[in-house]
């Protein structure tokens, strides 16, 4: 299982930091995404990270603004969300890497970056 | 930059056949997952690796993936299966999805 916390709302240009908190599976041993769902618009990849954090990787779109990290010992995948813009609205998703897909999501939580 | 197309939308009659495509360069070479999300829900997996169908996903829903196209079918579909339909790739180290497709069981 899969939570995400964090979200709202925040001023242009703000900060927000999202949590996810993993259950029922050995955490430490799979690789993590964060995934965004403007409203009413499709599926965007943000950014993974690798079981042992030696791999991540960003989408162009928030590349130097977010920041994605882990804590295995807590069993927690965080996203840091910096220089926020309108554009960056979103359910923010976090799930699980299997076999190239994503076979586990949390429920979302949403931000909303408005003045 | 790589990019997924899919249809904007789908409609079938229950119990006939519903084929999605996705299409992307030489897409065949690689791996394609795809992702059923219900209003209100988040996505869920359906299948990976081309054609391998998630755990609890029914059997009339099944994936190819050859050339530039991906393909996901659903057989005999019901009212249940009406929902939103993504597929996803990895393009060297970022992750690609298309734009979605509303599948509508008339």
């Amino acid at each position: 299982q899969l939570v995400e916390s964090g979200g709202g709302l925040v001023q242009p240009g703000g900060s927000l930091r999202l949590s996810c908190e993993a259950s029922g599976f050995i955490f430490k041993t799979y690789a993590m995404n964060w995934v965004r769902q403007a409203p009413g618009k499709g599926l965007e990849w943000i950014s993974h990270i690798s079981s042992s954090t030696n791999n991540i990787y960003y989408a162009e779109s928030v590349k130097g603004r977010f920041t994605i990290s882990r804590d295995n010992a807590k069993n927690s995948l965080y996203l840091q969300l910096n220089s926020l813009r309108a554009e960056d609205t979103a359910v923010y998703y976090c799930a699980r890497d299997q076999f190239r897909g994503f076979d586990s999501w949390g429920q979302g939580t949403l931000v909303t970056v408005s003045s | 930059s790589y990019e997924l197309t899919q249809p904007p939308s789908v409609s079938v009659s229950p119990g006939q056949t519903a084929s999605i495509s996705c299409s992307g360069s030489k897409l065949g070479d690689r791996y394609v997952s795809w992702y059923q999300q219900k209003s209100g829900q988040p996505p869920h997996l359906v299948i990976y690796q081309d054609m391998r169908r998630s755990s609890g996903i029914p059997e009339r829903f099944s994936g190819s993936n050859s050339g530039n196209t991906a393909t996901l079918s659903i057989s005999g579909t019901q009212a249940v299966d009406e929902a939103d339909y993504y597929c996803q790739a990895w393009d060297s180290s970022t992750v690609i999805f298309g734009g979605g497709t509303r599948l509508t069981v008339l």
